[in-house]
């Protein structure tokens, strides 16, 4: 069993939809990020989080610690946001341990 | 601010040689991670270094080694390269230790073994 599950896998929605991707860890962890990874290999962080949630425009990002649960919303989905998106967790000095990653595709 | 620079961005090898990448990180950041990613194993952490010093090693064979340069740039080192070295080889460069800290990614290497 993975480390860090993410669900779904592959997701698929209209432009407008709300969006929420899940991320569940099974160790105690000292920060959990959000990536976003477009075609063509390029990785941009999202968000980096020890509590509670962070907004960013139409991202929210929410951690739950006694649930060893986040998850990721987008808002007013765009076609542009179409990307995989990875979740990836840090324990103490170690290095990150990543997801597999949410593939999601915004049809217009 | 210039970002994450990464070269070459794409590399073409046989089995047996060795290869080495490099990373420029962000002005100002002292860490940077490398990571591998394939489609079979996803992303997996590599190593990090801060301030020279290798800080954390990630589940990988000794093939596989880097450094870090008093202008904080880094090298990643794959000697004896197997098929299975193909992969997009990324860095991220950040101001403290990596996994408590915003992580800048370069846009990768992508290797090819022949």
């Amino acid at each position: 069993k993975n480390e860090v599950e993410q669900s779904p896998q592959n997701l698929t929605a209209q432009e407008g939809e709300f969006i929420t991707i899940n991320c569940s860890y099974s160790v105690g962890i000292s920060a959990l990020h959000w990536l976003q990874q477009h075609p063509g290999g390029g990785i941009v962080s999202l968000f980096m989080l020890s509590s509670g949630k962070k907004k960013h425009g139409r991202l929210i990002a929410t951690i739950n610690i006694q649930e060893k649960h986040s998850s990721l919303h987008i808002t007013a989905s765009h076609p542009r946001d179409s990307a995989v998106y990875i979740c990836a967790v840090v324990r103490g000095a170690d290095g990150l341990t990543f997801g597999k990653g949410t593939h999601l595709i915004i049809q217009p | 601010k210039a970002g994450v620079t990464q070269t070459p961005r794409y590399l073409i090898k046989t089995r047996g040689q060795q290869v080495t990448l490099s990373c420029s990180p962000i002005s100002g950041h002292r860490s940077v991670s490398w990571y591998q990613q394939t489609p079979g194993q996803g992303l997996q952490f590599l190593f990090e270094y801060f301030s020279e010093t290798q800080r954390n090693k990630g589940n990988f064979p000794g093939r596989f080694s880097g450094r870090q340069f008093s202008n904080s740039r880094s090298e990643m080192n794959v000697s004896t390269l197997e098929l299975g070295d193909s992969a997009l080889y990324l860095c991220a460069s950040s101001l403290g230790q990596a996994g408590n800290q915003p992580q800048h990614f370069g846009d990768g290497t992508r290797l090819s073994i022949l």
